[in-house]
């Protein structure tokens, strides 16, 4: 089993539509949460980072993390066809940035 | 401001070959961190470096290395390539090092690797 489970898709959805990625984990001693999103032939970029659980908005987006069920969310309200990219989940522990874990991403297609 | 620059974009090699990847960071930024993506394994992290000298490391073989200039250009060397060394090469570069948790760390386009 791997440390960071996330289902590749692809995920297609309307405009407008409310999109849900997930991610699991195994790892309890994972602490620090972090969304990027990957557009084709484009490096990664930072969406959103939580500490912990609890959520987080920064406009359309919302990240949520549920440590008791080893489970992070980001919501994408009001989805637009640019939000069309792969998204990553990552996290690591307090203490070791070697030990950052990277989600394989969820491919996801926002038609017009 | 310019981006990460990364050289070249495409590259094929021959197994037991050696490569050189360049990555020039954003101006300012000390930091140039690599990462190697596949389909397989996705995102992992290789090593950092910081100030010229390497901060963190992955869990990569020897043959993987690195080293950061003054200008804080850095470059990342295969030697011995091996066909499951076929990825795309990301680098990223932050202003502090990527150890501190809040740093934002920028990518690059990244150099797509492939070994026959």
């Amino acid at each position: 089993q791997k440390e960071v489970e996330q289902d590749p898709g692809p995920l297609s959805v309307p405009e407008g539509a409310i999109v849900s990625l997930n991610c699991t984990y195994s790892n309890s001693a994972f602490q620090y949460f972090m969304w990027y999103r990957q557009y084709s032939r484009k490096g990664p970029e930072l969406l959103m980072y939580t500490y912990s659980s609890g959520n987080k908005e920064d406009g359309r987006f919302t990240a949520q993390v549920d440590k008791s069920s080893k489970y992070i969310s980001l919501f994408i309200r009001d989805s637009q066809p640019s939000d069309s990219a792969t998204y990553l989940c990552a996290m690591r522990t307090k203490t070791s940035y070697d030990k950052v874990i990277f989600g394989p991403g969820t491919s996801l297609s926002v038609i017009p | 401001k310019a981006g990460v620059t990364q050289t070249p974009r495409y590259l094929i090699k021959t197994r037991g070959q050696q490569v050189t990847l360049s990555c020039s960071p954003i101006s300012g930024h000390r930091s140039v961190s690599w990462y190697q993506q596949t389909p397989g394994q996705g995102l992992q992290f290789l090593f950092e470096y910081f100030s010229e000298t390497q901060r963190n490391k992955g869990n990569f073989p020897g043959r993987f290395s690195g080293r950061q200039f003054s200008n804080s250009r850095s470059e990342m060397n295969v030697s011995t390539l091996e066909l499951g060394d076929s990825a795309l090469y990301l680098c990223a570069s932050s202003l502090k090092s990527i150890s501190i948790m809040n740093t934002e760390a920028f990518f690059g386009q990244g150099t797509r690797l492939t070994v026959v």
